[in-house]
């Protein structure tokens, strides 16, 4: 079946950077986008981005642009997301999603459990 | 940036019907997905490309398009359908995704 496992939950000191996996299985890697979208405590969804794990080409929301870094591994199905320069309102549940694309609008049939990054003094 | 905006919050009584809205300018254009979330878990697709329903996803669930508004009802409300709603589409260009603020639906 269809999985995306994340990491850990990270606890971060402002100014840090924090780096998220989302190690996928169950499906062809290279076939389909890997977004990430995170949520503030009790907050809504935040889109943050795409990756394409055939080519590692990146589409990043304009909120993240400078601080914000995509990657994948293919050789063990895992895409990364780094954040930097973190910020209390960096505080959130980051997840993955698996992106499927219909009419230039993406969407997300799959997602990971979800991983808190706690930013903190 | 474009905006998806949803209602705060509905609240219906069990085998009500709930209406759940999101508006946005590029939605005519653009097509709409929901998702549930229940607290402490990841989002579910419910409804795909408008008025589709993803896989596992009881009939009463069903989406709806005009204009610039895009609906979710939920008819026969059960009490296990209280969670938090949100509508997902992308901008004009079909560059950015971009999620609704989420609405909160109680069952009384």
């Amino acid at each position: 079946q269809i999985q995306l496992v994340q990491s850990g939950a990270e606890v971060k000191k402002p100014g840090a950077s924090v780096k998220v996996s989302c190690e996928t299985s169950g499906y062809t890697f290279t076939a389909y986008y890997i977004h990430w979208v995170r949520q503030a405590p009790g907050q809504g969804l935040e889109w943050m981005g795409w990756i394409n794990p055939s080519s590692g080409a990146t589409n990043y929301a304009q909120n993240f642009q400078g601080r914000v870094t995509m990657t994948r591994d293919a050789s063990i199905t895992t895409p990364y997301l780094e954040l930097s320069r973190l910020t209390s309102d960096d505080t959130a549940v980051y997840y993955c999603a698996r992106g499927r694309r219909w009419r230039e609008t993406y969407y997300f049939d799959y997602w990971g459990q979800g991983t808190l990054v706690t930013v903190s003094s | 940036s474009y905006e998806l905006t949803q209602p705060p919050s509905v609240s219906v009584s069990p085998g009500q019907t709930a209406r759940i809205t999101c508006s946005g300018d590029a939605l005519p254009k653009r097509f709409a997905y929901w998702y549930r979330q229940k607290p402490g878990l990841a989002p579910v697709l419910v409804i795909y490309q408008d008025n589709e329903r993803a896989l596992g996803i009881p009939e009463r669930f069903s989406g709806s398009s005009s204009g610039t508004t895009v609906t979710l009802t939920i008819s026969g409300v059960q009490p296990e359908d209280e969670a938090d709603y949100y509508c997902q589409s992308a901008d004009s260009s079909g560059t950015y995704e971009v999620f609704g603020g989420g609405t909160k639906l109680t069952v009384l």
